[in-house]
């Protein structure tokens, strides 16, 4: 069965960089886009873009422009998150998901980071 | 960016209740709407897919709806399984967004 599963709990420091990974499994790495989306406690959803896994191609949102990058370990069906510079407005729960055909039907279990000095 | 006004914010509701869940587009979206349920701790269910499509697995009580650019989530009747937070999701127009939920919880 298709499943993501995600890297663990992070706590970094403001100004440090964090990187969290997704790995695939159950289909085809490259037949799939990856979705990454945050989610801060008690908040609703935000979606920051998605990732062709068969081109490399990224599409950013407007606020996760700079900062965040999407990328590949293809041989791995791994995608991952990398944000630097962490602010405290970063602190939150990241999640990916399942980008084309089955958009939004397959999600990680989400990876908490916290941003603290 | 398209907002989607999602009401109510809560919903006190009891079992065997019929409930409803609204979500209002700025902009035409068509049939590009999604419904997710999450629980405490879990990552976001796809529910419902293209406004009115039941996604796999989901259990027939729940149906969307869509009356001009007012999209509907109604669940006939409420089990306790139920009680959870649900999004409505745009994915006309990037980037896409998310409402801003409703707590299902128990009257």
């Amino acid at each position: 069965q298709i499943q993501l599963v995600q890297s663990g709990p992070e706590v970094k420091k403001p100004g440090e960089s964090v990187k969290i990974s997704c790995k695939a499994s159950g289909y085809t790495f490259t037949q799939a886009g990856m979705q990454w989306l945050k989610q801060a406690q008690g908040k609703s959803l935000k979606w920051m873009g998605w990732i062709n896994t068969n081109t490399g191609k990224t599409t950013y949102a407007a606020d996760f422009t700079g900062r965040f990058v999407f990328s590949l370990e293809t041989s791995a069906s791994t995608a991952y998150l990398q944000i630097t510079n962490l602010k405290n407005e970063d602190m939150a729960t990241y999640f990916c998901a399942m980008g084309y055909p089955d958009w939004f039907a397959y999600w990680g279990q989400g990876t908490l980071v916290t941003v603290s000095s | 960016d398209i907002q989607m006004t999602q009401s109510p914010s809560s919903l006190p509701a009891s079992l065997g209740d019929r409930v409803t869940i609204t979500c209002r587009a700025s902009q035409d979206i068509g049939n590009y709407l999604r419904w997710f349920q999450q629980k405490p701790g879990k990552s976001p269910r796809l529910m419902i897919y293209g406004a009115t499509n039941l996604a796999a697995g989901v259990p027939s009580r729940f149906s969307g709806s869509r009356s001009g650019s007012d999209y509907s989530l109604t669940i006939s009747s409420l089990e306790s399984e139920d009680m959870a937070d649900y999004y409505c999701l745009q994915s006309k127009e990037s980037p896409y967004t998310f409402g801003a939920g409703t707590k299902l919880e128990l009257k």
